[in-house]
């Protein structure tokens, strides 16, 4: 089953604009990762964030966590043409190493 | 590039044919994980091991399916009387340094398609 979920599900948006993508959970979690994925690719690790951080920095990207209302959102800023892919947040719940991921946000950014 | 590699990449089969996937990791001491992707989907957690124990397995890895990790090292999952249900991309993930709050990077994947 899938724990996360991932909102939108899709976004288009120009280069040069930033992308918003959120991602509610249900359960307590050790920390909370986000993948990216081009098409028919493996996953590539952007960034974590633990459950005592609320916000956390890495290049053009921003996440934060409000663990109270058990939800987590990923700001790409200044987006270019080579962002598009599929956004996915995965948790690592509290007493399990395995990450369960959400369905993912299809984000495409147009020249 | 993690350094994750999966093989093969692609793999064909016909219904009721078993198949074998093959995962690389970077180092031999780590946790060695398995998803399974179908499309449109996030990854669905497989099982799991540390070193060469399969400490933890879904309730989505059926009696067709099993893992090895001999020595530690390589990884196999093997798929017998293969389903068209099973069609889907098999991923691969590391974490390196096992404990809470480690990350996982994931290989290219293994796309199976059963016709």
């Amino acid at each position: 089953s899938q724990q996360g979920e991932e909102d939108p599900q899709a976004l288009s948006i120009q280069e040069g604009e930033n992308a918003t993508m959120n991602c509610s959970y249900k359960t307590s979690i050790n920390n909370l990762q986000w993948y990216r994925q081009n098409s028919g690719r493996g996953l590539v690790h952007l960034i974590l964030i633990r459950s005592n951080e609320r916000e956390k920095h890495s290049g053009r990207l921003r996440v934060t966590l409000d663990t109270s209302k058990k939800s987590s959102s990923l700001l790409i800023t200044a987006s270019r043409a080579a962002d598009t892919a599929s956004y996915f947040c995965a948790t690592e719940n509290s007493g399990y190493s395995t990450l369960t991921f959400g369905k993912g946000t299809m984000l495409l950014v147009s020249p | 590039d993690t350094g994750v590699s999966q093989n093969p990449r692609h793999k064909i089969t016909k219904r009721g044919q078993n198949v074998t996937f093959r995962c690389d990791p970077i180092s031999e001491h780590n946790r060695l994980y398995w998803y399974r992707q179908t499309l449109g989907q996030g990854p669905e957690f497989l099982t799991y091991f540390q070193n060469e124990a399969q400490l933890e397995k879904s309730r989505l890895l059926s009696d067709r399916f099993s893992a090895e990790r001999p020595k530690g090292s390589f990884s196999t999952l093997e798929i017998q009387r293969t389903e068209q249900g099973d069609s889907a991309m098999y991923l691969c993930a590391e974490e390196l340094v096992a404990g809470a709050g480690d990350t996982q990077y994931f290989g290219p994947g293994t796309r199976l398609t059963v016709l």
